[in-house]
């Protein structure tokens, strides 16, 4: 079985700072990591993905993500915040061998200060 | 290029009236398809998701239904809504050994 576990729900941080999205999965398998954005009232985007090879990932709008088998982590990363990364973000996981079910985190919300 | 089609995206209900939620998927053939729902606070639960035409797997036990009368369309239905059906319910794709899905834009239904 594979799921996935987000810590915190909510998190703030001032424009301009370091955004760190905490994300641990739980795999039988290799594991297909992901992660999606999602504005308000708005379905998923995609921001990033890990299937095989280079194991720090990076997406659109400045967010990286690194997959650490040790830590069976794949925390969301940006370096400087912009007021427009307000959102909500879902870290999930692919099984991939099992018609491609894809098992979400509860999400994280962002917040940025002015 | 594939795109994905959902609606409506708004909809309110009142509790015991039927619903039907219609997804469809342009550009591509044979897609895995998905129904996943996020209630208020929590994170996306996966409903149902469908390999073939008529093919429906159910992955919780609910009030609601999914059916898929074409290859390209998936449907999710109720015959009487509950108040806990209340959420913002989101079809999406993929295409089979692909590891990536592509969500619609969503439906927010509240049921009064």
């Amino acid at each position: 079985a594979q799921s996935v576990t987000q810590l915190g729900s909510h998190v703030s941080v001032s424009e301009g700072a370091l955004v760190l999205l905490r994300c641990n999965y739980s795999s039988s398998v290799p594991p297909y990591l992901f992660w999606y954005v999602q504005y308000p009232n708005q379905g998923l985007q995609l921001l990033l993905k890990y299937t095989t090879g280079a194991t720090l990932v990076k997406g659109i709008n400045g967010f990286e993500a690194e997959f650490k088998k040790s830590e069976t982590s794949f925390h969301l990363t940006k370096p400087s915040a912009h007021m427009s990364d307000a959102a909500e973000y879902f870290c999930a996981v692919c099984d991939l061998y099992n018609f491609n079910k894809f098992y979400f985190g509860s999400g994280t919300k962002l917040n940025v200060k002015p | 290029s594939q795109t994905i089609h959902q609606w409506p995206a708004t909809l309110v209900q009142p509790v015991g009236s039927p619903l039907s939620l219609e997804c469809t998927v342009e550009g591509t053939s044979n897609p895995n398809l998905y129904w996943y729902r996020q209630a208020a606070g929590r994170g996306l639960q996966l409903l149902f998701y469908s390999v073939g035409i008529g093919q429906i797997s159910s992955e919780v036990p609910q009030n609601l239904s999914a059916s898929r009368p074409q290859d390209r369309q998936f449907i999710l239905s109720s015959k009487k809504l509950l108040l806990s059906d209340s959420g913002f319910y989101l079809c999406a794709w993929s295409v089979p050994g692909r590891n990536v899905a592509f969500f619609g834009q969503g439906t927010r239904l509240t049921v009064v």
